[in-house]
């Protein structure tokens, strides 16, 4: 256990829908990092922030938006949604800029 | 911009054999290197680092890296794999303190043969 929590553990929702990935990092940890992994693209970076604020934008489309709150949990709404969106997407957290990120069980997003 | 190359996708090997995980990088700076591990339906998970010192790293679970600047390389290592280590092995490369995105491999499968 990373320590990291991920909700909801799975998410089957349609074309053209909205939802919102919560994730809390660990305990003291001021950075989140959003990945994506599908099977054809592999694990890729969407974004990261650092206590609060957008700190590195990876590969993340304009219809996908996050946000850190006050309390450091971080929330990913992804929007519009299409069939290629169907992915695992995983939340990780660190310590502090650049040190090594521990990474929460994912949420299974299937697109109908 | 960095890259990361894993050469296999899968890698079979026997019980109780050895098997080394290749990966090459690319970067025009100095580099933070990692091996993560995905074990079936969970997330991923540090195996060891690299950011600086000497260039042979451990990690868990009896693993170990060497850090070869000259051939852009961080292979992975381990004597006598077990059943438990069927996973997909992922290298990672970050600029470190440049920047803080940290660069995937594709992953390579290990499958462990009885």
């Amino acid at each position: 256990d990373s320590g990291v929590t991920q909700t909801p553990k799975h998410l089957i929702t349609a074309t053209g829908q909205r939802v919102t990935l919560r994730c809390s990092p660990r305990s003291g940890d001021l950075s989140v990092y959003w990945y994506q992994q599908s099977l054809d693209q592999g694990l890729q970076f969407l974004i990261q922030y650092y206590n609060g604020e957008e700190r590195a934008k990876g590969n993340i489309l304009e219809r996908f938006s996050a946000q850190q709150f006050p309390d450091l949990h971080s929330e990913l709404n992804l929007s519009s949604l299409e069939l290629g969106d169907s992915a695992l997407y995983f939340c990780a957290s660190s310590v502090g800029l650049s040190d090594t990120q521990y990474f929460g069980p994912g949420t299974r997003l299937t697109v109908l | 911009a960095q890259s990361v190359t894993q050469l296999d996708s899968q890698v079979p090997v026997f019980e109780e054999a050895p098997v080394e995980l290749r990966c090459n990088y690319s970067s025009s700076v100095s580099v933070y290197l990692f091996w993560y591990v995905q074990y079936p339906n969970q997330g991923l998970q540090l195996l060891l680092k690299y950011l600086s010192g000497s260039t042979l790293v451990k990690g868990i679970n009896g693993f170990e890296a060497e850090f070869n600047k000259s051939q852009t390389s961080f292979h992975l290592r381990k004597p006598s794999v077990h059943i438990s280590d069927t996973a997909e092995y992922f290298c990672a490369v970050s600029e470190g303190v440049r920047d803080d995105k940290i660069i995937f491999g594709k992953g390579t499968r290990l499958h462990i043969l009885p």
